[in-house]
């Protein structure tokens, strides 16, 4: 158990839809990290934030957004689903900004149809 | 741009040596670092070389060399349990980019 928590498990919706998911990270992390992984697929980086603050931005689509709270919980907002937004979402933390040593939550499982 | 190479499969025998290598290109090095991953699980840290030379963690150790843009990881006393995907990871290369790239992971299959 790393200490990072992510709700929910597994999501099904439709396409067209919107969604959120939601990550508490390691107590005492200030930096939470969003990944997205498809089948067979690397970790992609989707966006990183720092005590509030988005620090880092990787290749993530206008349809989505994120923030992170002032008890540093986070939340990815997916919406206008397509088909292929169909993946494992990780929300990872650590403590600092370096991004060297994260801690993995155990991800959502999204399946759009 | 970065860019990690790692072998896409390795298959080892139950208690024997493992080496899973890794080349990078980047234009900005700060260290390499390595995750662990079980299918339907997270990825697990396991370690992280900023200078040149080998790390060790119990069965587990690291080697970084800068000079050849090369490290690698190697599993001793292979177990059935290490049977997984493991990544190697490097820090984007922009000045105070605070992500990282990783592989796209070399799958491992421990057999008996």
């Amino acid at each position: 158990d790393s200490g990072v928590t992510q709700t929910p498990k597994h999501l099904i919706t439709a396409t067209g839809q919107r969604v959120t998911l939601r990550c508490s990270p390691r107590s005492g992390d200030l930096s939470v990290y969003w990944y997205q992984q498809s089948l067979d697929q690397g970790l992609q980086f989707l966006i990183q934030y720092y005590n509030g603050e988005e620090r880092a931005k990787g290749n993530i689509l206008e349809r989505f957004s994120a923030q992170q709270f002032p008890d540093l919980h986070s939340e990815l907002n997916l919406s206008s689903l397509e088909l292929g937004d169909s993946a494992l979402y990780f929300c990872a933390s650590s403590i600092g900004q370096a991004p060297y040593e994260q801690y993995f939550g155990p991800g959502t499982r999204l399946t759009v149809t | 741009g970065q860019s990690l190479e790692q072998p896409s499969e390795v298959t080892a025998v139950e208690g024997a040596i493992v080496q899973i290598n890794c080349t990078y290109q980047t234009s900005g090095f700060y260290g390499l670092s390595w995750y662990q991953q079980h299918d339907g699980g997270a990825p697990t840290f396991l370690s992280y070389n900023a200078l040149d030379g080998l790390e060790e963690t119990g069965r587990f150790s690291s080697f970084l060399s800068r000079s050849d843009s090369y490290g690698y990881l190697l599993l001793q006393e292979l177990q059935m349990k290490d049977s997984a995907s493991y990544f190697c990871a490097v820090r984007e290369g922009q000045t105070g980019a605070n992500n990282l790239f990783f592989g796209t992971g070399t799958r491992l299959t421990v057999i008996p």
